[in-house]
């Protein structure tokens, strides 16, 4: 089956760095996505990664290992508005979104 | 650019009442759209992937006949939520394909049924 695991809950401090991590198994392989979803909210893209290697922008930067099943979000100084959920979703062979369940990432001052 | 909107943003009926959910894309036009339902604090589920001039492919589970699209153009998608029950509340979420790997969310619709 397909599966993707990301912790369910993560907290930080204000201006700090947090690395959220996501591990998958899909049946094919067209790349993988961090969204953003605030309560309430509809999710918005934050970054793809098809390639091995981290793409960096802004605040944000993501990871990616094919071989190993696994990527990171990296969050640097962390703003209170960084309080979300963070949506890991790989695109299979069929190119559809499978979706992981979220991890929620709690800002503290 | 790449914006998606939703109509309406939340919605109140009563059981038994049928809902119809409207997903546009304003400024490009998305050959395939997708419906997806989240209920609280679990991840977005993928329910139906709308493929304009064509019947939907629905996610096993999904009833096809309570839940129905139409795809009637390349900016326009529609899910109707018929006799809709409680169990039915929920935040239901579309997006547009602008190419295989972008999907552009709508704001989503929350519908609580009575």
């Amino acid at each position: 089956g397909q599966n993707i695991d990301q912790p369910t809950e993560m907290t930080a401090t204000e201006g700090a760095i947090v690395q959220i991590n996501c591990t998958y198994q899909t049946s094919g392989f067209n790349g993988l996505f961090w969204y953003q979803q605030h309560a309430g909210e509809a999710p918005t893209f934050l970054s793809y990664n098809v390639l091995d290697g981290l793409e960096e922008k802004g605040r944000f930067s993501s990871f990616l290992s094919r071989s190993k099943g696994y990527s990171y979000l990296l969050l640097k100084e962390l703003q209170m508005k960084d309080s979300a959920s963070y949506l890991c979703a790989v695109m299979d062979s069929n190119y559809q979104l499978i979706w992981g369940a979220g991890t929620k990432l709690i800002i503290k001052p | 650019g790449a914006v998606v909107s939703q109509h309406p943003s939340w919605v109140i009926c009563k059981s038994g009442t049928s809902v119809k959910i409207e997903c546009r894309s304003l400024d490009f036009q998305a050959t395939t759209m997708f419906w997806y339902r989240q209920f609280p604090k679990q991840s977005l589920m993928l329910m139906a992937t709308s493929n304009e001039g064509s019947k939907a492919t629905y996610e096993q589970g999904v009833e096809k006949d309570k839940f129905l699209i139409n795809h009637a153009s390349l900016t326009l998608s529609t899910l109707t939520v018929t006799s809709a029950h409680p169990e039915d509340s929920s935040f239901y979420i579309c997006s547009a394909a602008l190419r295989e790997h972008e999907q552009f969310f709508g704001p989503g619709t929350r519908l609580t049924v009575l």
